[in-house]
């Protein structure tokens, strides 16, 4: 079985600060790893992915993931927040064993504040 | 390509009529995912297709909903009756087996009044 939590499912920072969204997940296999964003009125957009290569995942609008499987955590950081950056966030977790089946977290929502 | 592409992308319908989704995936693609999502229950997965075939319909909420998937470039999403509660927005997604990110439509958002 599979499963994500994301913690916090509102988050609140100023333009130009740290965005650090969290994401643990369980899986009994390797697991492959996404996060999403989806802006208001519209579908998910991949914003990068985990797949058994390198740990650190760079990913679109200067976010970045890392896997870490000691604390099965994929966990994903913007080091300066931009106001284009208000959205939600899913973190998402499929086991290629599993027919690629996503299973999601329950998103996080991010405020920037001016 | 153009993406993967749902119609109607709103519908409101009165209570007990039926409703069909559809959904175009990207061309190419053989695994294809109907998602619904709510405030209260967030993103959950109705069912998935491989290679046409259904492989995990145990999301589905109840009878009233069916989904098929006569061809590769086809989908719908079926509710009959609809009722109030099955109110939100219908994602369609598809990926590539080989390449395991699932790309989205825009939605199809629903209201049964």
């Amino acid at each position: 079985a599979q499963s994500v939590t994301q913690l916090g499912s509102h988050v609140s920072v100023s333009e130009g600060a740290l965005v650090l969204l969290r994401c643990n997940y369980s899986s009994s296999v390797p697991p492959y790893l996404f996060w999403y964003v989806q802006y208001p009125n519209q579908g998910l957009q991949l914003l990068l992915k985990y797949t058994s290569a390198a740990t650190l995942v760079k990913g679109i609008n200067g976010f970045e993931a890392e896997f870490k499987k000691s604390e099965t955590s994929f966990h994903l950081t913007k080091p300066s927040a931009h106001m284009s950056d208000a959205a939600e966030y899913f973190c998402a977790v499929t086991q290629k064993a599993a027919g690629n089946k996503l299973t999601f977290g329950g998103g996080t929502r991010v405020l920037v504040k001016p | 390509d153009a993406g993967v592409i749902q119609s109607p992308r709103h519908e409101v319908t009165e209570m007990g009529q039926e409703v069909t989704l559809r959904c175009k995936p990207i061309s190419g693609h053989n695994s294809l995912f109907w998602y619904r999502q709510t405030m209260m229950r967030g993103l959950e997965l109705l069912i998935y297709f491989n290679n046409n075939v259904p492989i995990d319909d145990s999301g589905m909420p109840e009878d009233r909903f069916s989904a098929k998937m006569p061809n590769a470039s086809f989908s719908t999403l079926k509710i009959q009756p609809s009722e109030p509660r099955d109110s939100a927005v219908y994602f369609c997604a598809s990926s590539r087996t080989e390449v395991t990110e699932a790309f989205f439509g825009q939605g199809t958002r629903l209201t049964v009044v």
